[in-house]
């Protein structure tokens, strides 16, 4: 079956410090991929969507992602968190064009100390 | 814009009783929902899709007399657990797609917050 990984459960970092999260999926064919975020009490928001093109995709905050084909891997980056990045992170994908399933990791939490 | 709610924010009830969890779209029509369910440290599991004024899609697994759902207008779907029992204890969370966006990727899907049910 479909599934997407996300190896980091639990990332602690000072501000200033760089981020990656680690994301894979198992699925052969297309995929689109996304990164949502959770804020404490809030709603998952979009961080960021590839489709195709450019494999680097840039989204909100200063958050980039690179989707590499060959390792099925989609990481979430950021070169310099703040303290307000403190959040849950979801990778997540979606097979095809004419579905909305998103297919969802178990996310990460990330906890950003000043 | 495109924002959606959900009432309760959490809720509390006995084993057996019925636990109705509604969401809505605020500032925009949507005529598909969707509802998630999350476990403790588990991904978000989309359950059902829901579309208004018609019956809601079941993902396979998901017990259809047990988690009723109505799409009843175009900014309101309910989802009612039925018989709740501890095992129906979850993180649950919907999403809406803006009327008239197609299916698929591009659109995107707008989340609410969540409601956390708990069954004593």
């Amino acid at each position: 079956a479909q599934s997407v990984s996300q190896h980091n459960h639990h990332v602690i970092l000072s501000e200033a410090a760089s981020l990656e999260l680690g994301c894979n999926y198992s699925y052969g064919g297309t995929v689109n991929l996304f990164w949502y975020v959770q804020y404490p009490g809030q709603h998952l928001q979009l961080l960021l969507k590839y489709f195709s093109g450019d494999p680097l995709v840039k989204g909100i905050k200063g958050f980039e992602a690179e989707f590499i084909k060959s390792k099925f891997s989609f990481n979430l980056r950021k070169p310099s968190v703040q303290w307000s990045d403190t959040a849950e992170y979801f990778c997540a994908v979606i097979l095809s064009y004419n579905t909305d399933k998103l297919i969802f990791g178990t996310g990460t939490r990330l906890q950003v100390f000043p | 814009g495109a924002v959606v709610s959900q009432h309760p924010s959490w809720v509390i009830c006995k084993s057996g009783t019925s636990v109705k969890i509604e969401c809505r779209s605020l500032d925009f029509q949507a005529t598909t929902m969707f509802w998630y369910r999350q476990f403790p440290k588990q991904s978000l599991m989309l359950m059902a899709t829901s579309n208004e004024g018609s019956k809601a899609t079941y993902e396979q697994g998901v017990e259809k007399d047990k988690f009723l759902i109505n799409h009843a207008s175009l900014t309101l779907s309910t989802l009612t657990v039925t018989s709740a029992h501890p095992e129906d204890s979850s993180f649950y969370i919907c999403s809406a797609r803006i009327r008239g966006q197609l299916a698929g990727p591009v659109g995107g899907q707008f989340f609410g917050p969540g409601t956390r049910l708990t069954v004593l």
